[in-house]
This record gives structure tokens, sequence and C-alpha cells, in this order.
């Protein structure tokens, strides 16, 4: 069955890094696009990032365009997010998420169980 | 970019009865919207995609209607499982894919 397991969340300064990682298993993962989506506490969800099959393409949220960097390593079912220049704005839980079809753009079907990121000094 | 509006924010239901959740686009998304349901601590769950096409697993209670701006989420015969948060999600236009700000089904 499809697993999506988040880790490296943590607490962190304003203006600091942090780099979440997604393992996945029970798929294909290097055929499928790959989401972030996020979730400050208390509030919706919001898209942040999408990276293509194969890593060639991605897609940003505006509000983390400049400063989250989307990556995947296909040897290792690995989905990556790099944060720099965190702000306090970014603190949420961060899921992984895998669309139900091989496009990239799609409905949502298997998430991970999210990792929390706070940031704050 | 389109924005998704749900409505009600909060819907008060007793268990047994019908739940209707909206969803509008602030453009046409064809079909190309989904609704999911999250519980506290878990993350969300797809429920129907395609507009109106039951995912894998989902009971027959639920359905969903609509296409281009006005959408649909019924829940036919509300059960002590189904309180939850539900959000919309259209798929058509993107970057960015975008969600409806949630609601929020409680008990009556």
């Amino acid at each position: 069955q499809v697993q999506l397991v988040e880790s490296g969340g943590g607490v962190v300064q304003p203006g600091r890094s942090l780099r979440l990682s997604c393992a996945a298993s029970g798929f294909t993962f290097s055929s499928y696009g790959m989401h972030w989506v996020r979730q400050a506490p208390g509030k919706g969800l919001e898209w942040v990032a999408v990276i293509s099959y194969d890593g060639s393409n991605k897609y940003y949220a505006d509000s983390v365009k400049g400063r989250f960097t989307i990556s995947r390593d296909n040897s290792k079912n690995t989905l990556y997010l790099q944060m720099n220049s965190l702000r306090a704005e970014d603190t949420a839980v961060y899921y992984c998420a895998k669309p139900r079809q091989l496009l990239w753009f799609g409905e949502l079907s298997h998430w991970g169980q999210g990792t929390l990121v706070t940031v704050s000094s | 970019e389109i924005v998704m509006t749900q409505s009600p924010a909060t819907l008060s239901v007793s268990p047994g009865e019908r739940a209707t959740l909206s969803c509008r686009a602030s453009q046409s998304v064809s079909s190309n919207l989904a609704w999911y349901q999250q519980k506290p601590g878990q993350a969300p769950r797809l429920l129907i995609y395609g507009a109106s096409t039951r995912a894998t697993g989902i009971p027959a209670r639920f359905s969903g209607s609509g296409s281009g701006t006005e959408f649909t989420l019924t829940i036919s015969s509300l059960q002590s499982e189904d309180f939850a948060v539900y959000y919309c999600q259209q798929y058509n236009n993107w970057p960015p894919v975008t969600f409806g700000q949630g609601t929020r089904l409680e008990i009556k």
C-alpha cells in the first residue's frame, strides 16, 4: 500500500533554513509528480509546490517562491522541500501528497501524516 | 488564481440527517474538482474527484455534483464519523491548485 512518511520538521528561528523529507513506498515513485501542501495551526490547506515525475519541472506558490525549493531523488524514493529564509507565517504542518493519477495536477489521493514546522525566536 | 469559496463555514446537523456543503469557484473549473475530509490531527482524505466520482473505499452516502463554478457535496445520512472539516480543491487551472477555506460539519 502507498505510504508517505515526512520528517525534518522542528522549531527554527526566523531567517534560518530547514529541509523536509518525504519517504515514499508502495508505488512507482519515479512515475508520479509529487506535491507539498501545508496547513497553519487552525487554518485551511495551502498548496506549496509540485515537482514533475523526473524533477525537470517545478512550480511554487507565490508565498514561497524564491525561498523554498522542491526536489526529489528517485533512486531513494524521496521527496524534499528545502526551506530558506523562514518566516513566522511559514509555521504549519507540511504534508507531502501523491496525485491519484499520473497527471501532475489532479486530485491528491494519498497524504503523509505531516511534519510540523514552527518558526519562532 | 482561482478562488474557491465554501459555504457555510460551519454546518450543524443531527446524526442521521442530510448535510449539503457548497463550493463555488471564481471561474469555471469544468469538473476538475475534488472534496476532502479532515479530522483533527489527521491528514486530509480524498472523498470525491472529478466533481462526482467517489474515491476508493468511500461510502455511498457521500456524493458530489456540479460543474463549472458551482459544486455540492452531499452526505445523505450522517454518521458519527462524518463530523469533520471538508475542503474542496480545484485542479483545472494550475499552478496553483487552490483549496476552499473549509466547512466544519458539527453535531447539532
